[in-house]
């Protein structure tokens, strides 16, 4: 069974500062990879999503992940974060033919100035 | 504009009462969910459809009820039987039956249920 790790709760980080965000997956078979941002009091938003290809995965807002197959991991990344950035990110993992959608627990994202 | 609409956005209930939520799509697809979200705890799946008058268990199906008559339709009751209601919900739809489904979820904006 697939599984999602995200291994900060919590990720504070000064306005205009580069930042990572870190996902593990397990998985016995390819996998499809996404994350999503949730902003207070709103539904989830796709961020980007790694589906095949490029392992390098651009997405909205500035932000990009890379998958990495031999680590089993898809960080999200952004070189230079806005206070606007401030929301919880959450990344997804389906299996190849099926469609059910994995979630990991959730990184909260704290941008101050 | 395609999408989901959850309604109410905020709902105020007291101890003891049922309570229903609404989600409305109208991007054509088979699958809708229900997800209850608490602080900390990620998004916890609680019934799912996938096709019209068929419905299945979640994670955290005890104490909630669903119906599935439209396909555009996936309301959510959160019963007496629901020991601790308090929280964020959401609804999400996809279309797992077609060609190269990705898994990918459409999500609404949520309703959240305060319990006094």
């Amino acid at each position: 069974a697939q599984s999602v790790t995200q291994l900060d709760s919590q990720v504070p980080v000064f306005e205009e500062a580069p930042v990572e965000l870190r996902c593990n997956y397990s998985s016995s078979v390819s996998v499809y990879l996404f994350w999503y941002v949730q902003y207070p009091n709103q539904g989830l938003q796709l961020l980007l999503k790694y589906l095949s290809g490029s392992t390098l995965v651009k997405g909205i807002n500035g932000f990009e992940a890379e998958f990495n197959k031999s680590q089993t991991s898809f960080h999200l990344r952004k070189p230079s974060v806005h206070i606007s950035d401030t929301a919880e990110y959450f990344c997804a993992v389906s299996e190849s033919g099926y469609s059910t959608l994995t979630f990991g627990k959730g990184t909260m994202l704290l941008v101050s100035p | 504009d395609g999408g989901i609409t959850q309604s109410p956005k905020y709902l105020f209930r007291k101890e003891g009462q049922n309570v229903t939520l609404s989600c409305e799509q109208n991007l054509n697809h088979d699958a809708m969910y229900w997800y209850r979200q608490d602080p900390g705890q990620g998004l916890r799946l609680i019934y799912y459809s996938q096709i019209v008058n068929d419905f299945q268990k979640g994670d955290i199906a005890e104490g909630y009820s669903v119906s599935r008559e439209k396909k555009e339709s996936f309301p959510l009751t959160v019963t007496s039987a629901q020991k601790n209601p308090t929280a964020f919900y959401l609804c999400a739809s996809n279309n797992p039956g077609l060609l190269g489904h990705t898994g990918e979820l459409f999500f609404g904006e949520g309703s959240r249920l305060t319990v006094l």
